[in-house]
């Protein structure tokens, strides 16, 4: 069965400093794969994903992610966050020819200090 | 604008009496999902449309209803609730097809079951 694990359910960091949350997948098969965010009291935005071709994504708000299949691992990162950037972000996966099914990660909730 | 409609945003009722939180959108969409989203748990799906009148359970189905009589609308009724359906739901919708479509989502609706 399909998994999506983020193994970091809270990420604090500096306002200004990088950040990365990270994203594991489980499948035999190929998958689709999303970062979402979510601030508070909304609903979920879709920040960036992955389909096919090049492994690194870019996304809004500055943010990229990149598929690695080898380590079936699809990691985000901002090189320098900002206050607004404090949400919660959840990875996504959906398998290829499974439709729209998504199953999610925990999310990660970020918290940027200054 | 694009955009999926939840009503009520808030409830708090009481063990067993009926409720139905609606949902629609006025993008065309032909998948429509449901997910309830609790803490340390990610959001889970609970039932899924592809289309009107073909609807199915996601992965925790038990203790709800839905209904597709027509595209825009999907609303999720439960019948008897209790109190471990306290959460906050989302509605989601996307374009068909098997093509890793990203999903819509509202702003939600916080249930609380007393």
């Amino acid at each position: 069965a399909q998994s999506v694990t983020q193994l970091d359910s809270q990420v604090p960091v500096f306002e200004e400093a990088p950040v990365e949350l990270r994203c594991n997948y489980s499948s035999s098969v190929s998958v689709y794969l999303f970062w979402y965010v979510q601030y508070p009291n909304q609903g979920l935005q879709l920040l960036l994903k992955y389909l096919s071709g090049s492994t690194l994504v870019k996304g809004i708000n500055g943010f990229e992610a990149e598929f690695n299949k080898s380590q079936t691992s699809f990691h985000l990162r901002k090189p320098s966050v900002h206050i607004s950037d404090t949400a919660e972000y959840f990875c996504a996966a959906t398998l290829s020819g499974g439709g729209n099914k998504l199953t999610f990660g925990t999310g990660t909730q970020l918290k940027v200090e200054l | 604008e694009a955009q999926v409609t939840q009503n009520p945003r808030y409830l708090i009722t009481v063990t067993g009496k009926k409720l139905t939180v609606t949902c629609s959108q006025n993008m065309n969409h032909e998948y429509m999902s449901w997910y309830r989203q609790d803490p340390g748990l990610g959001l889970r799906q609970i039932y899924y449309s592809m289309n009107v009148e073909v609807t199915d359970k996601g992965d925790v189905p038990e203790g709800y209803k839905v209904s597709r009589k027509e595209k825009r609308n999907f609303p999720l009724i439960l019948e008897s609730p209790s109190p471990n359906q306290t959460s906050l739901y989302f509605c989601a919708s996307s374009l068909g097809g098997a093509l890793g479509q990203p999903q819509h989502f509202g702003d939600g609706t916080r249930l609380s079951i007393l």
